[in-house]
């Protein structure tokens, strides 16, 4: 079974904190994907990476970063944190680079900044 | 740029209807793939289904089936005597074979899904 396990289910967070949000994944998979999740607006991608050290933005990269360091490893970063980033936030992986590969998620963070 | 719709924000049905969710996408892509995804409580999205463009036919897994009708750009999912343990939120995405743009799936908002006992 694919695993992708996210650092932490709940957060809570300051207004200019740094927020370090960390995805694992234990399959070999060479994509992995942060979303996030808002009511009444689904699912929004936010950075995207195809290997390690490579990143590419989605759909609403602003007022976030990534790292991916290790292959198995991708971080999401909010460089100072706003009220407005508040919502759950969902990693996936999938296996290849092939763009229409299934993405397998892990079971999200749910953020809230103060 | 492809879209994916679905028209239900919520359904309630009680346990043992059957109760199909329904899914439009615009794409201008001649490949491309479809997915469903469950949502329950916790929070995790489940992957249930991928279907490629090519492939119309229709797909049964137990009580879930799906409908991929190209002439009307629809992928509709139904459950077939339903149960309690249905009750989550259900996703259709969308992601494109060729064109540029990131990688990553295009959603729908989503179905919530409610079975009462």
């Amino acid at each position: 079974d694919v695993k992708v396990t996210q650092s932490s289910r709940y957060l809570v967070k300051r207004t200019g904190e740094k927020v370090f949000l960390e995805c694992v994944q234990d399959m070999d998979h060479e994509n992995m994907f942060w979303y996030r999740q808002d009511p009444g607006l689904g699912l929004r991608l936010i950075y995207f990476s195809y290997d390690v050290k490579m990143k590419e933005k989605g759909d609403i990269p602003e007022g976030y970063s990534v790292s991916r360091e290790k292959k198995e490893r991708f971080s999401l970063i909010l460089e100072s944190a706003s009220t407005n980033q508040t919502s759950m936030y969902l990693c996936a992986s999938s296996f290849s680079s092939i763009r229409t590969d299934t993405q397998y998620f892990g079971p999200g963070t749910r953020l809230t900044v103060l | 740029a492809q879209k994916v719709t679905q028209a239900q924000t919520e359904i309630s049905v009680v346990e043992k209807e059957d109760v199909t969710l329904d899914c439009v996408y615009e794409t201008r892509d001649t490949t491309y793939y479809l997915f469903w995804y469950k949502q329950p409580p916790s929070g995790e999205l489940v992957f249930l289904i991928r279907r490629n463009s090519f492939d119309e036919q229709n797909e049964i897994s137990g009580r879930y089936s799906w409908n991929f009708q190209k002439s009307t750009s629809s992928f509709n999912f139904t459950i077939t005597a339903s149960q309690v343990v249905d009750s989550a939120v259900y996703f259709c995405a969308l992601s494109e074979a060729g064109g540029g743009g990131a990688d990553g799936l295009t959603f729908g908002k989503g179905t919530h899904l409610i079975i009462q006992p």
